[in-house]
């Protein structure tokens, strides 16, 4: 079964305002994560990643937070564009292996 | 750099048909994967290569097949395809031993395969 998922299927919110995305994940040993963009008909496109070793890491207008003691990831994006309206995606990896299992994605839409 | 290229990037097909799907990379990676991607879910993964002359059996394996002679490419076979294997597939590449750079996966554009 999925050991990444997503609590919210779809999120929509204001231009303007700021986005959070969440992601629970199931396998304590994943020390690896990333989050990707997939816009419509393309493949998808890396966001930010965050290894176990961090709590949060900061991009250009984006956030991820890890906390490992609940396995929750989560993705921020501050003043949210009408380009950000894409499907959003979380991995994880785990220290074992090479393989990245990753959640059924939440639809960002946002909103004039 | 091209990074990941898919070849097709469309093909329809009827029941029973055979085809294989291209994917290229030249990062110079040693890990390729293949995942297909179906409404309302997660990228599922088909096969994958940790390395020239390898591969292994993802999450999705059945009725697909895969070959990795070079290290640049890596290709997906549909031996007798079904209307279950309607999908887009992506392929993506990685690298532990490319610095952290190159550890995320960089996907191709995608094919989008209609079986009939």
């Amino acid at each position: 079964g999925e050991s990444v998922g997503l609590h919210l299927p779809t999120l929509s919110v204001q231009e303007g305002d700021n986005s959070i995305i969440n992601c629970a994940y199931s396998n304590s040993a994943s020390d690896y994560f990333i989050w990707y963009k997939q816009e419509s008909g393309k493949g998808p496109q890396f966001i930010i990643d965050i290894r176990s070793n961090m709590d949060k890491r900061q991009g250009q207008r984006v956030t991820v937070l890890l906390n490992k003691t609940v396995k929750h990831l989560s993705l921020q994006i501050a003043a949210t564009q009408p380009g950000d309206s894409a499907v959003y995606f979380c991995a994880e990896r785990s220290r074992y292996g090479q393989n990245f299992v990753f959640g059924p994605g939440t639809r960002l839409s946002v909103l004039p | 750099n091209a990074g990941v290229t898919q070849t097709p990037k469309f093909r329809v097909l009827k029941t029973g048909q055979s085809m294989t799907l291209l994917c290229a990379q030249d990062m110079n990676h040693e890990y390729m994967y293949w995942y297909r991607q179906d409404p309302g879910m997660g990228l599922r993964l088909i096969h994958y290569s940790v390395g020239e002359g390898t591969t292994a059996k993802g999450e999705v394996p059945d009725g697909y097949n895969v070959s990795r002679l070079k290290k640049q490419n890596f290709l997906l076979g549909l031996e007798s395809a079904a209307p279950s294997q309607t999908s887009v597939y992506f392929c993506a590449s990685s690298s532990r031993t490319g610095g952290a750079l190159n550890e995320k996966l960089f996907f191709g554009s995608g094919t989008q395969l209609s079986v009939l």
